[in-house]
């Protein structure tokens, strides 16, 4: 059975810094690119980042690029965000999901709540 | 970036009655949409990828058409299990952008 399950949110103030771990099991990690999904409270979904088998190819929406780093670790069947210069509107809870060809973001975190706030 | 318009964005229905969902894209996508399913506090399920294809798993009672840039979810019998939300995502290009959602109550 896919599980993916994230962790390492909070609440953090404007400025600081937070990182998202999401561990995988039930399939081959190395195997599937990987994305994060993002929703603040009462807004719609957002892509935020996706990487690729490797790690070698990263992207990101314009909103937090330069500011947010997805990385793997595909011995651990982990995935990361590392979120630093933090802003209010990037409170919101924070999905993994698994980016197959056959079906893209086919499984999903049940999530993680990150609050920036002062 | 292609904007995905979902309707209705709440929806009233009674046990065994027939529901559709609207998604409407900004641009031509060819089949590239999913329609999801999440319950409060649970992860998103997949229930529809590349419009018309049920996931593995999932009821007969869902199903999924389009027709140009229109994309329809159908659940042909409403059952209680089945009240949640529901959105759908374009995959077609980057960035993959989403619907607003659609929550799903009883009458």
């Amino acid at each position: 059975e896919v599980q993916l399950v994230e962790s390492g949110g909070g609440l953090v103030q404007p400025g600081r810094s937070m990182k998202l771990s999401c561990a995988a099991s039930g399939f081959t990690f190395s195997s599937f690119p990987m994305a994060w999904v993002r929703q603040a409270p009462t807004k719609g979904l957002e892509w935020v980042a996706t990487i690729s088998t490797s790690g070698g190819s990263t992207y990101y929406r314009d909103s937090v690029k330069g500011r947010f780093t997805i990385s793997r670790d595909n011995a651990k069947s982990t995935l990361y965000l590392q979120m630093n210069s933090l802003r209010s509107e990037d409170t919101a809870t924070y999905y993994c999901t698994r980016d197959a060809h056959r079906a893209p973001f086919d499984y999903w975190g049940q999530g993680v709540m990150v609050t920036v706030s002062s | 970036d292609i904007q995905v318009t979902q309707s209705p964005s709440s929806l009233l229905a009674s046990l065994g009655e027939r529901v559709t969902i609207t998604c409407q894209t900004s641009q031509s996508i060819s089949n590239n949409l999913n329609w999801y399913q999440q319950k409060p506090g649970q992860a998103p399920m997949l229930l529809i990828y590349y419009a018309t294809s049920l996931q593995t798993g999932m009821p007969s009672r869902f199903s999924g058409q389009y027709s140009g840039r229109s994309f329809t979810l159908t659940i042909t019998s409403l059952e209680p299990e089945d009240i949640a939300n529901y959105f759908c995502l374009q995959h077609y290009s980057a960035p993959h952008t989403f619907g607003a959602g659609t929550k799903l109550e009883l009458k």
